[in-house]
């Protein structure tokens, strides 16, 4: 099991769109529906923004979307606040019911 | 509202067993959930050690599948991780955290403990 590829930081202006990139195989997020996206904020728990590649939880900004195309997946922060500075972590569900992790993007907001 | 607490040893020797607790409240833990042990080496990214369910039934990292034994006290509502033969390489903050069956992200954690391997 291999991390899953993340761009090490993205940044943009406020009331911007990002987004960020998680590039798997067809053993992870290219052969599953499932993958999350996670924020954390320093010295805090990560918390789920995206689960199933497309689904927000309840209470999560509708700002934050997601989507897959072959073994790269994307998450998509549109009309960026500055509450949206953190890092974020995609996973995917891979074979043999475990999960991989992705190596973690910083954004920031200019 | 469901929460998740850790608790354990902060300091643990190389060589010996790391063992730590998660304690569920505000829901019960024989419910259609998996519960989740995660660790984060410090300034490093997320790495998943494996699961639970409330059965029994276990699942774990390929890479820790040697070291690590995950279990539940429905009586208690909580679960347990143990990772053995630990080294300064075990060094991290671990989480417990919850997945819920038929989706696949983990939906509530617990605020994470570091547990530093040293002698």
């Amino acid at each position: 099991q291999s991390a899953l590829t993340q761009p090490a930081s993205v940044s943009g202006s406020p009331g911007q769109s990002i987004t960020i990139s998680c590039t798997g195989t067809s053993s992870d997020v290219g052969g599953y529906n499932y993958v999350s996206w996670y924020q954390q904020y320093p010295g805090k728990a990560p918390k789920l923004m995206i689960y199933d590649v497309t689904n927000r939880p309840s209470g999560v900004s509708i700002r934050f979307s997601g989507s897959k195309s072959g073994n790269t997946a994307s998450l998509t922060i549109s009309g960026l606040q500055t509450e949206d500075e953190a890092d974020y972590y995609c996973s995917s569900y891979a074979s043999s019911s475990t999960y991989v992790f992705g190596t973690g993007t910083k954004v920031t907001v200019l | 509202q469901v929460q998740l607490q850790e608790s354990g040893p902060g300091l643990v020797k190389p060589s010996q067993t790391l063992s730590l607790t998660c304690t569920v409240s505000g829901g019960s833990i024989s419910g259609s959930y998996y519960w989740s042990w995660l660790r984060q080496h410090p300034g490093k990214g997320l790495e998943w050690i494996g699961y639970i369910y409330y059965s029994g039934r276990t699942y774990y990292n390929p890479s820790l599948k040697s070291r690590v034994t995950i279990s539940v006290d429905t009586s208690k509502n909580e679960f347990s991780l143990k990772l053995s033969s630990v080294t300064a390489a075990d060094t991290a903050v671990y989480y417990c955290a919850r997945r819920t069956t038929g989706t696949t992200g983990f939906d509530y954690w617990g605020q994470g403990t570091l547990v530093t391997v040293s002698s």
